[in-house]
């Protein structure tokens, strides 16, 4: 298994809180990505990174920022979170963007009250 | 970002029976992967296809590239209820970023 790892796995918020979630990786791989999934909506990009301090925005970028000051750590961060970011949230590496695999953490479930 | 479009959205079918979902785009692809999702976990990939026309197979399912890149089909025989999952379809346009975006996935559930 690749070694990425995303916490927290489960966590519960109110509306208005910051949220961190952080994604870390053992592969030394140069790209990361995080991903909301909602019933319907498959996986939607939130921001990408190709490499340290170098990020950028996705489909829905709104709402959420991120920072990846090492390689092996990429952050998430819901500065006031809403109730509509309540979802399954996954992060993903690759060493190559183009036909390279891309492997999965587990994800983590967030929900806004 | 929603120019793939993935057919059939759910897919209910038998264990025994054969069925193919589809990923279809008005755009050129320069490679397209399949991936499965299994319930509360990542998705995983299936296969990567990269030439116009290419087949591959992965044994019962088979995957087949478009002869214009533009689509994928993948086709299962035989069904299993291991076979359960999210299927998504990820292209990669070509760009130096690669593969951003995903379908929105066929949902297949296999009854024994």
């Amino acid at each position: 298994d690749a070694g990425i790892t995303q916490s927290p796995r489960h966590k519960v918020t109110e509306t208005g809180t910051p949220v961190t979630l952080r994604c870390h990786q053992t592969e030394n791989h140069r790209y990361m990505y995080w991903y909301r999934q909602d019933p319907g909506h498959g996986l939607r990009l939130i921001h990408y990174s190709y490499g340290v301090k170098d990020t950028d925005k996705g489909e829905v970028s709104d709402g959420y920022s991120v920072s990846r000051s090492k390689t092996e750590d990429f952050l998430l961060t819901l500065e006031s979170a809403t109730s509509s970011q309540t979802s399954v949230y996954f992060c993903a590496i690759t060493a190559e963007p183009n036909t390279g695999e891309l492997f999965f953490g587990e994800g983590s479930r967030l929900t806004v009250l | 970002t929603q120019l793939l479009e993935q057919s059939p959205q759910f897919l209910s079918i038998q264990e025994g029976e054969n069925l193919t979902v589809y990923c279809n785009s008005s755009s050129v692809f320069s490679s397209l992967q399949w991936y499965r999702q299994e319930p509360g976990e990542g998705p995983v990939l299936l296969v990567t296809v990269v030439t116009g026309g290419e087949v591959k197979k992965l044994k019962r399912l088979t995957f087949q590239f478009g002869d214009a890149r533009k689509d994928s089909s993948l086709h299962i025989t035989a069904a299993q209820t291991g076979d359960t999952g999210l299927y998504l379809c990820n292209p990669d346009r070509g760009s130096t970023l690669g593969r951003l975006y995903f379908g929105r996935g066929t949902q297949l559930t296999v009854w024994p």
